[in-house]
């Protein structure tokens, strides 16, 4: 079956430019997770979504990013005013599981790359 | 805040020799997952444990949760040239989900 797809799967931003970043989950899966991952680290959260409830967005750097799943489906990370430093690749992750333990399926990520 | 440790950060082992990556969080967790991730790729799931002390096996891979539940361990039994990538330990605690830094596993043939 299908499984979590995000575009782009590149992206080049000029400093100070907003960019919007798509996750299509595995359809059915009620969680959705945003993770942030720089070069040789490993993933860093950023916010969670049962559904169309954000319940977590402490992980988000700051509040030039906004993430939302308005129909507890597709998701939309978005950066404003893109910096050096959000540099990284942007990681989505679906699970089936409403409740911990989240079995998590991840999608091949977005590279963004601020110059 | 809470952390979740990886050691060691790189491994270079021969084919055929045995590999441990191990795991350590500052706080006890609910439970622990185990994701591969091959250059290039994406995080892939591989295991999940919950219960204190729990061993899990799954062909050359042996996990384990330790009693006290804030650390966790990856063996790799005869390594093959397919192991290769990134094992990263994640500790659930509350809805969030906390990933170690990874362990490099590099084979040489």
């Amino acid at each position: 079956g299908a499984g979590v797809s995000q575009s782009p799967r590149y992206k080049v931003a000029k400093r100070g430019q907003d960019v919007a970043l798509r996750c299509d989950p595995i359809s059915g899966h009620v969680s959705l997770f945003w993770y942030q991952q720089a070069l040789g680290q490993g993933p860093e959260f950023l916010t969670y979504f049962q559904n169309e409830a954000q319940l977590d967005k402490s992980g988000l750097p700051s509040d030039r990013f906004f993430a939302e799943r308005p129909e507890g489906s597709v998701s939309t990370l978005k950066i404003q005013r893109t910096q050096q430093e959000d540099s990284a690749v942007y990681l989505c992750a679906s699970s089936l599981a409403s409740t911990r333990p989240y079995e998590q399926y991840f999608g091949p990520g977005t590279r963004l790359t601020v110059t | 805040g809470q952390q979740v440790m990886q050691i060691p950060q790189y491994q270079h082992v021969q084919e055929g020799e045995d590999f441990t990556t191990y795991c350590n969080s500052s706080t006890t967790l609910s439970n622990i997952q185990w994701y591969k991730q091959r250059p290039g790729g994406h995080p892939v799931f591989l295991i999940q444990l919950v219960k204190s002390g729990e061993v899990k096996k799954q062909k050359r891979l042996t996990f384990q949760f330790g009693e006290a539940k804030k650390n966790s361990s990856l063996h790799i039994t005869a390594t093959q040239t397919t192991d290769v990538g990134t094992y990263f330990c994640a500790g659930n605690r509350d809805d969030k989900i906390i990933f170690g830094k990874g362990t490099r596993l590099h084979i040489l043939p």
